[in-house]
């Protein structure tokens, strides 16, 4: 079945710098994507969202761009900080889907260097 | 507040027996979930439910039993049939389609 995927399973970077996490999705029908964060031994919280009829949301220090046309999702963190070392999972929902099941990705742990 | 709350937060279990696991939302949310998620794993679905007494089969529901009798409630059972129980499992919970979940803390299940 078609599923949202994740390219880089760790992603390492200096405290203060930007990070960036990208996602892959092979659903043309899916119009809406969230980003999860996974701290450890915890459930996923929800970070930010967007639909398909946007191509950019910002939220505090966090930043979805969608591109449709070539089905890539990214977050982006500025100036990234210890309590930013989690894992972080993209998902996709289709709302004609008769389910109301969200796709996930297979997760990126993002990991910050003091 | 509300939230979704799953119980316990550490289960063990010996081989052979079934378990449960509690998951209760207060959110009036319609469809509630259960994940497992494996060390430095992703999330598979176990089952999933849209609607009181009504539940779908997910990705890996063998060895898995749910019932929904309840809007708020969506307990989980581990049978003995699952041979590799030792997991995280998680519940989660959405108001409707097109729309992102509120997710348990999770329930840490160890087979001893």
């Amino acid at each position: 079945g078609e599923s949202v995927g994740l390219h880089l399973p760790t992603l390492s970077v200096q405290e203060g710098d930007n990070s960036i996490i990208n996602c892959a999705y092979s659903n043309s029908a899916s119009d809406y994507f969230i980003w999860y964060k996974q701290e450890s031994g915890k459930g996923p919280q929800f970070i930010i969202d967007i639909r398909s009829n946007m191509d950019k949301r910002q939220g505090q220090r966090v930043t979805v761009l969608l591109n449709k046309t070539v089905k890539h999702l990214s977050l982006q963190i500025a100036a990234t900080q210890p309590g930013d070392s989690a894992v972080y999972f993209c998902a996709e929902n289709h709302s004609m889907d008769s389910s109301y099941k969200l796709i996930f990705g297979s997760g990126t742990r993002l990991l910050v260097r003091p | 507040d509300g939230g979704i709350t799953q119980s316990p937060k550490y289960l063990f279990r010996k081989e052979g027996q079934n378990v449960t696991l509690s998951c209760e939302q207060n959110l009036n949310h319609d469809a509630m979930y259960w994940y497992r998620q494996d060390p430095g794993q992703g999330l598979r679905l176990i089952y999933y439910s849209q609607i009181v007494n009504d539940f779908q089969k997910g990705d890996i529901a063998e060895g898995y039993s749910v019932s929904r009798e309840k809007k708020e409630s969506f307990p989980l059972t581990v049978t003995s049939a699952q041979k590799n129980p030792t997991a995280f499992y998680l519940c989660a919970s959405s108001i409707d389609r097109g729309g992102g979940y509120t997710f348990g803390s999770g329930t840490r299940l160890t087979v001893v």
